[in-house]
C-alpha cells in the first residue's frame, strides 16, 4: 500500500516563483488536509477538503491555494513564494471525520524559499 | 478545544516499558483523546485513541483516568524505533469543520529518547 504520497519531497524556490505540491492517496478517503510544520510550532492546518470538488481554509491559508479535482488528489499551490513559506509540508487524509477517525500522513515535502 | 499538557522530553531504556503522561484537566465529556507520534524526518503516525475506557492495539495501550483529566500512553517494550515525538490531542466528537476546527491541533508533544 502506497498510502499518502507527496511529490516533490524537496524543492528550492526563489522568492516570487510558483510551484505546486501534489498529494495522492490510494485509500479512497473523503477528507484530505495540508499542514505545514515549522521548528517549535507544531503542525498548522493550511487548507482541507471534505470531498471531491470541495476545499476550505484552515488556520494559515494566506499565500496558498488548493484544488481537489479528483478524489484521490489534493494539490497545494504557491503562486508567489515568499521566504516565510519555507517549511515542511505534510499532506494527510482520513476516511471519517478526524474527531473519531485516524489521519494518515505523507512523508512530507521540504520547501526552501530563498 | 481543551488543551493538553505533556512533558517536553522523556528517556527510556530499550526493552523497558514507557509511560507517557498527558494532562487534560479541562476535557469535556465529548472529547476523544488521540495519540500520534512523529519519527525523525517523517510525517505523524496514528498511535491510538479513546474516549473513556482503556484501549489496546498492536502499537500501544491507552490508560484513561476515571475522571478523564489525564491519560497515559504505554509502550510495553520500547525499541530504538520508538524514539519519536509523541502528541496527545483532544478532539470534540461533535466539532464540525470550519476554520481551524476541522483539524487535530498538534502541540509540541513529548520527545522520547530510547537508550540501547
Amino acid at each position: 500500500n502506497a498510502g499518502v504520497t507527496q511529490t516533490p519531497k524537496f524543492r528550492v524556490l526563489k522568492t516570487g516563483q510558483s510551484m505546486t505540491l501534489l498529494c495522492a492517496q490510494d485509500m479512497n478517503h473523503e477528507y484530505m488536509y495540508w499542514y505545514r510544520q515549522d521548528p517549535g510550532m507544531g503542525l498548522r492546518l493550511i487548507h482541507y477538503s471534505v470531498g471531491e470538488g470541495t476545499t476550505a481554509k484552515g488556520e494559515v491559508p494566506d499565500g496558498y491555494n488548493v484544488s481537489r479535482l479528483k478524489k484521490q488528489n489534493f494539490l497545494l499551490g504557491l503562486e508567489s513564494a515568499a521566504p516565510s513559506q519555507t517549511s515542511v509540508y505534510f499532506c494527510a487524509s482520513s476516511s471519517d471525520r478526524v474527531n473519531t477517525g485516524e489521519l494518515f500522513f505523507g512523508e512530507g515535502s521540504r520547501l526552501t524559499v530563498l | 478545544d481543551a488543551k493538553t499538557t505533556q512533558p517536553n522530553s522523556m528517556e527510556s531504556n530499550e526493552e523497558e516499558p514507557v509511560h507517557l503522561p498527558c494532562n487534560h484537566s479541562t476535557i469535556s465529556g465529548t472529547d476523544y483523546i488521540h495519540w500520534y507520534r512523529q519519527l525523525p524526518s517523517q510525517g505523524p503516525e496514528y498511535v491510538i485513541h479513546g474516549l473513556t475506557s482503556n484501549v489496546n492495539n498492536r502499537m500501544a495501550s491507552l490508560a484513561i483516568a476515571e475522571d478523564r483529566k489525564s491519560s497515559t500512553l504505554i509502550l510495553h517494550r520500547a525499541t530504538l524505533r520508538d524514539a519519536a515525538v509523541y502528541y496527545c490531542i483532544l478532539r470534540d466528537v461533535n466539532a464540525g469543520y470550519g476554520g481551524s476546527q476541522g483539524n487535530l491541533i498538534f502541540g509540541k508533544g513529548t520527545k522520547l529518547s530510547v537508550k540501547p
